[in-house]
């Protein structure tokens, strides 16, 4: 099971909108309504940020959001604030690996 | 609250095994999968694994089956994730998560394990 591919980085201007996009293939981000997406700072653990496609936890910031197109998933973060500078990984229940799930290959968000 | 506190960082020498742990509290431990990541440094994220405690059906990424073993202990909420004789490529941050409609929705604090001679 190959991981799912993201751009290595990402930037944009405080108060500008990013989107990170995470591609799979017909038997994992295709497939399934089943995408998450992680922040992770430097020396923290990750956070949940997106499930199911396009839903947001409880406490995180609806400048947030999800969408989904055939194997391509997306990550948009409006209003770009400096606490949004970190790495991000989308993650996608699949259908061919044996441990049920896939992480992205990861997205570095820079602000310019 | 729920919680996942993780056993401290580990520093070994190739060969040796390890186990360390992820110690549950605030929900019903074996009504949720318990996950293990694997973060190597300056890497993504990697999903090694899964474990379902109330029947501890476990199931593993290819690239790691084999080379780990991952194990619950519904008497006390606690899973775990062990190496027989670990090698320098181990040396990684490894995290456990809770799996909650398919997504991770709670943390561990992370394991470093250091394998060094």
């Amino acid at each position: 099971q190959s991981a799912l591919t993201q751009p290595a980085s990402v930037s944009g201007s405080p108060g500008q909108s990013i989107t990170i996009s995470c591609t799979g293939t017909s038997t994992d981000v295709g497939l399934y309504n089943l995408v998450s997406w992680y922040q992770q700072h430097p020396d923290k653990a990750p956070r949940l940020m997106i499930y199911d496609v396009n839903k947001r936890p409880s406490g995180v910031s609806n400048r947030f959001s999800g969408s989904k197109s055939g194997n391509t998933a997306s990550l948009t973060v409006s209003g770009l604030q400096a606490e949004d500078e970190a790495d991000y990984y989308c993650c996608s229940y699949t259908a061919t690996s044996t441990s049920l799930y896939v992480f992205g290959t990861g997205t570095k968000v820079t602000l310019l | 609250e729920v919680q996942l506190v993780q056993s401290g960082a580990e520093v070994k020498k190739p060969g040796e095994s390890l186990k360390i742990s992820c110690k549950a509290s605030g929900y019903s431990f074996i009504n949720n999968w318990i996950g293990w990541v694997r973060q190597m440094p300056g890497k993504g994220l990697e999903w090694m694994g899964i474990i379902f405690p109330a029947d501890s059906d476990t199931r593993y990424s290819p690239s790691f089956q084999g080379q780990v073993t991952i194990s619950a202990d519904k008497s006390i909420s606690t899973a775990y994730l062990q190496w027989s004789s670990l090698q320098a490529s181990d040396t990684a941050m490894y995290y456990c998560a809770r799996v909650d409609r398919d997504s991770c929705d709670y943390w561990g604090q992370g394991t470093l394990v250091t394998v060094s001679a």
